[in-house]
Parts: C-alpha cells; structure tokens; sequence
C-alpha cells in the first residue's frame, strides 16, 4: 500500500523547535518530490515547503524562509522538516504529501498521496 | 504569489442537488489547476488534476472545468458522502498556492 506516516508533531513553547518526520512506504521515495502542507485549527490549507527528489532544490512559503529546513534521506525513505523559531501562527496540521511523478526536471505540484498529519502546537 | 480565489465560501445544498464551486487565479495559470476533497478529520484527497481530468477512483458526478483564471468544479448529482469541504490548488507557478475552501453542507 502506497503510504505517508508522519511523527514528531507536540506541543512546544514560543521560539522552541520542532523536527517532523515523514515515512513513505508503498513506492520509491527517491522518484518523488514532497511538499509538507498545513492546515491551522478551523482554516484551510497552505502549501509549507518541498524538496526536490535528489535535495538538490527546495522551495519555502515567505512565512517560514529562514525558520524551518526541509530534508530527506531517501535509503530510510524518510522527508523531515526541521521548525526553529516557532511562533503561535505555526499552530496546525502538518501534513506531507507526495507530488506526483513527471519527469527528472519538471515540477509537478499535484499532491496525489498524503500522510495522516501531526498536530504542531506552539504556545506558552 | 498567485492567489487562489474559491467562492462561495460555504453553501447549503440537499442529496441529489447540482453544486457547482467556482475558483479564480490572480493571473492566468492555464489549466493547471487542481481540486481536493476534504472531510473533517483526514487529509485531502484529490478529485480532479490539471482542471477537467479524474484522478482515478473518482466518481463521475464529478467535474471540472475551466482555464485562464476562471475554474469550476461541478457535483452532478449530491450523495451524501460528498458534505466535505473543497479546495483548488494551482500548479502553474511554485510556490503552490490553495484557495480557501469551500463548504458544502446538508440543507
């Protein structure tokens, strides 16, 4: 079965940290970008940041430029995001998901497989 | 940024209703433009990818159309499976961006 399970989701007090992970199974992780999206308590979604197959390009919303890091380790089929700084409006769902395959050096943006998510709660 | 415009925000509908949500881009995105289905709870699932097509699975009450800025997606025919919230997310340009939502409730 094709599948995403993330971890490392808790609560953590204003400018704490925080690493998530994100464990697929069910495919070839190495084939694929991930993006981690969020969704806050009662709000819709936002698209947080990806990574590119091989690491070598990632890509941040302007929110988190500087505060969060995206990673992976595709031999423990593993996608990490690793929260510095953490504010309250960080509060949300964590969500990863697989975008969809389209070739070595395209950008596909088609979120087709999604984990379960982790609740990241920041407050004091 | 290219920001994702969903109206309207919430709607009452019955079992058997036609629904149509509309999604406008901020700029032109082609067709590159995506649908999800959510339900309180879980994580979205996609319904329709690259404006018109079924993602496999799907059932075919659902439709999308569209291109340019100005997109749609239509439940022929409500089941009650389908109370959910919707959401289209364009493709075009990374960084990704999600409208915010759409909420279809029982009348």
């Amino acid at each position: 079965e094709v599948q995403l399970v993330e971890s490392g989701g808790g609560l953590v007090q204003p400018g704490g940290s925080l690493r998530l992970s994100c464990t697929a199974s069910g495919f070839t992780l190495s084939s694929y970008w991930i993006s981690w999206v969020r969704q806050a308590p009662g709000k819709g979604l936002e698209w947080v940041a990806n990574i590119k197959q091989d690491g070598s390009e990632k890509y941040y919303v302007d929110s988190v430029k500087g505060r969060f890091t995206i990673s992976r380790d595709n031999a423990k089929k593993s996608l990490y995001l690793q929260m510095d700084s953490l504010r309250a409006e960080d509060t949300a769902v964590y969500y990863c998901a697989r975008e969809s395959y389209c070739g070595v050096n395209c950008f596909s943006g088609l979120f087709d497989v999604w984990g379960q998510g982790t609740l990241v709660a920041v407050s004091s | 940024d290219i920001q994702m415009t969903q109206s309207p925000s919430s709607l009452s509908a019955s079992v058997g209703d036609r629904v149509t949500i509309t999604c406008r881009a901020s700029q032109s995105i082609s067709s590159y433009l995506n649908w999800y289905q959510q339900k309180p709870g879980k994580a979205p699932n996609l319904l329709i990818y690259t404006a018109s097509s079924l993602q496999s699975g799907v059932p075919s009450r659902f439709s999308g159309s569209g291109s340019g800025t100005n997109f749609s997606l239509t439940i022929s025919s409500l089941q009650p499976e389908d109370f959910a919230t919707y959401y289209c997310q364009q493709r075009y340009s990374m960084l990704w961006t999600f409208g915010q939502g759409t909420k279809v409730e029982v009348k």
